[in-house]
């Protein structure tokens, strides 16, 4: 059990815009900055997003985070079939004194 | 070209030590903390421990505090990872990576993950 959330699957079509929610506690996205990764079948994982809404530079503006309160989202928006991957959402947690992170979403393009 | 470079894959049997290891080039080694990520086979990302080659200051998970030793060489800008006794469920892939300078904690450069499997 992950201590933050993210929904297990999501899907879109090319072109589409599709957002993925993270949620967790006054302990972590409440309290620090939200950081996106997504990890391409086989490869390690890339920062998309950190700051909860900074593009590391490379990064296609397509992409895009925001937080409000104890929950965070990132936005992928003109979908492409490479856009195919695991995300995960991470958040220092003050009560654990280190990062956490979210459990994953597989993202399919259709 | 910054990257971190770590090292190749492991099969131990279960009780054995390992040390692996995530060397770093083209950046000033020293000024960036380095953690380590644990992911195992079909699972998600879990933070292990961070350590500091400055000053070899060391934060760990409380899930791995014990079970793991994470330790630098500066001199040749090496940061490692450490079991004193492997057991069956250590199999998993790790990746060091570079916390990047700020309060965010988040990793912008990975190493291209060491296999690490246990199995009698």
């Amino acid at each position: 059990q992950s201590v933050l959330t993210l929904p297990p699957s999501t899907s879109g079509t090319p072109g589409q815009r599709v957002t993925i929610s993270c949620s967790g506690s006054s302990s972590n996205i409440g309290s620090s900055a939200v950081n996106w990764y997504r990890q391409l079948p086989g490869t390690a994982p890339k920062l998309l997003i950190y700051g909860n809404n900074q593009r590391p530079s490379g990064v296609p503006d397509r992409f895009s985070g925001s937080k409000s309160g104890t929950s965070a989202s990132l936005a992928i928006s003109g979908l492409q079939s490479e856009d195919e991957a695991d995300y995960y959402c991470a958040a220092w947690d003050d009560s654990l004194n280190g990062v956490v992170f979210g459990g994953g979403t597989k993202l399919t393009v259709l | 070209e910054v990257q971190l470079v770590q090292s190749g894959a492991e099969v131990k049997k279960p009780g054995e030590s390992l040390k692996i290891s995530c060397k770093g080039s083209g950046y000033t080694f020293t000024n960036y903390w380095i953690g380590w990520v644990r992911q195992m086979p079909g699972k998600g990302l879990e933070w292990m421990g961070i350590i500091y080659p400055g000053d070899s200051d060391t934060r760990y998970s409380p899930s791995f505090q014990g079970q793991v030793t994470i330790s630098t060489d500066k001199s040749i800008s090496i940061a490692y990872l450490q079991w004193a006794s492997l057991k069956a469920s250590d199999t998993a892939m790790y990746y060091c990576a570079r916390q990047i300078v700020g309060a965010s904690h988040g990793f912008d450069i990975w190493g291209q993950g060491t296999m690490v499997t246990v199995s009698s």
